[in-house]
């Protein structure tokens, strides 16, 4: 099946740093990958959604200069959380689609990145 | 606006028993997704089954099969014979055919007791 994967699974950051988490599609080509933040016992919120070779589109109340979307190929996104602060401290998940025939739209999901910004 | 309503925050079910999650839901929408996932300790997301909106057959997956009741906007996940391993929140989500986003719920918590 298709695998996502991210990078890393875990990372702390002094608050003012910048930290870059991975999101990659493993055995597809993902034309379209999601970024949604998660906070402890709440449900998964989309920040912005990203396609190859273009600008991500931001969700309204996410700031684009602080979540940095990149989709530079058809396998990697990458998003950076730009001078981070303790309230950035979240569980990051990131998932690709893959569209193959005409009713099979899915969402493949990352395991996910948890930052803590001390 | 899309959203996803999900009215049981949390519920039990004993080993080998039958549950039923509840989600309903609201689109202007004609064609769409619907999909169950489940997010286990670990925190992967895995889909459960998903459901077209075009088609009138409930989808069933092993143990799991749902109710979609497309007039009452209305996606209920049956669990049959439960297991130790279904322990884990579960999120209904509407998948939009024209902007290929995900609304999530606000999630059910199972926990399946011994």
């Amino acid at each position: 099946g298709a695998v996502v994967s991210q990078h890393p699974s875990r990372v702390i950051c002094k608050s003012g740093t910048s930290v870059k988490i991975e999101c990659r599609s493993l055995d597809f080509q993902a034309t379209t990958m999601f970024w949604y933040r998660q906070f402890p016992k709440q449900s998964l919120m989309l920040m912005a959604t990203s396609n190859e070779g273009s600008k991500a589109t931001y969700e309204q109340g996410v700031e684009k200069d602080k979540f940095l979307i990149n989709h530079a190929s058809l396998t990697l996104s990458t998003l950076t959380v730009t001078s981070a602060h303790p309230e950035d401290s979240s569980f990051y998940i990131c998932s690709a689609s893959s569209i193959s025939g005409a009713s099979s739209y899915e969402q493949y999901f990352g395991p996910g990145t948890r930052l803590t910004v001390t | 606006a899309q959203t996803v309503t999900q009215s049981q925050p949390e519920m039990s079910v004993q080993e080998a028993e039958t549950v039923t999650l509840s989600c309903t839901y609201d689109t202007s929408e004609n064609n769409y997704y619907l999909f169950w996932y489940k997010q286990p300790p670990s925190r992967q997301m895995i889909l459960v089954i998903r459901q077209e909106a075009y088609k009138q057959q409930n989808a069933t997956e092993n143990r799991f099969s749902v109710n979609f009741q497309k007039a009452a906007k209305s996606f209920s996940l049956k669990i049959s014979d439960s297991q130790l391993g279904d322990t884990a929140m579960y999120f209904c989500a509407l998948g939009s055919y024209n902007t290929d986003k995900l609304i999530f719920g606000t999630g059910t918590r199972l926990q399946v007791f011994p």
